[in-house]
């Protein structure tokens, strides 16, 4: 099984709508988890951090399911502005380095 | 506002060359990472630094070194350019003690023939 593993997508929406995506790790003891937004042609810049239950950011809610081993990403009231990879990180066991997932595409059209 | 900067957007080289790909930030912060990413694999870890002249070693370091002579700066380095290290790289740097929060570069779209 991946450490990180996402729905690549893409997810496409019309405006306004709310979309979720999953993603999945494999190190249970994992303490600590990020989203990362990279729009095209661009660099990966942190969105959100979950800790514990979750974490909500305006539109963004971010969830934590550590029972089954995942975690979410809700965004409510698409803008066109949403469009871009989302990208799952993880924490590697006992070491410093981060695990991205490959990325789930978001298209919302008008 | 966080800075990190690459020497290059694109770059062509040839196989056998060697290559630079410089990093500078303007954070004054103490870690920093240099990553590829390709479609369907996603980032991997190339090396990291967590101080001037140290280096550690990530996922991925055959074929490539690096050097971090001071605080702001951290090169990668291809001894030997090969057609299988095209891709997109990218550097990052985070602050002590916020790790998992870390500044990219814009990347460099690397092409080796």
């Amino acid at each position: 099984r991946k450490e990180v593993e996402q729905d690549p997508g893409p997810f496409n929406v019309p405006e306004g709508a709310t979309v979720a995506f999953n993603c999945t790790y494999s190190n249970s003891a994992s303490q600590s988890f990020f989203w990362y937004r990279q729009d095209c042609r661009k660099e990966p810049k942190l969105l959100m951090s979950v800790y514990s239950s979750g974490n909500e950011d305006g539109r963004f809610t971010a969830q934590l399911n550590r029972a089954s081993q995942y975690i979410s990403l809700l965004i409510r009231d698409s803008k066109l502005s949403d469009s871009a990879t989302y990208l799952c990180v993880v924490p590697s066991y006992n070491t410093d380095k981060l695990i991205f997932g490959t990325g789930t595409r978001l298209q919302v059209f008008p | 506002d966080v800075k990190v900067t690459q020497s290059s957007r694109y770059l062509v080289k040839r196989t056998g060359e060697k290559v630079f790909l410089e990093c500078v930030q303007d954070m004054d912060h103490e870690n920093m990472f240099w990553y590829r990413q390709d479609p369907g694999l996603g980032l991997r870890l190339i090396y990291f630094s967590y101080d001037v002249k140290m280096k550690e070693k990530g996922d991925i370091p055959e074929g490539y070194s690096v050097s971090r002579e001071k605080k702001e700066r951290f090169s990668l380095i291809l001894e030997s350019a090969s057609t299988n290290q095209t891709s997109m790289y990218l550097c990052a740097s985070s602050a002590p003690g916020t790790l998992y929060e870390q500044y990219f570069g814009p990347g460099t779209r690397l092409t080796v023939t």
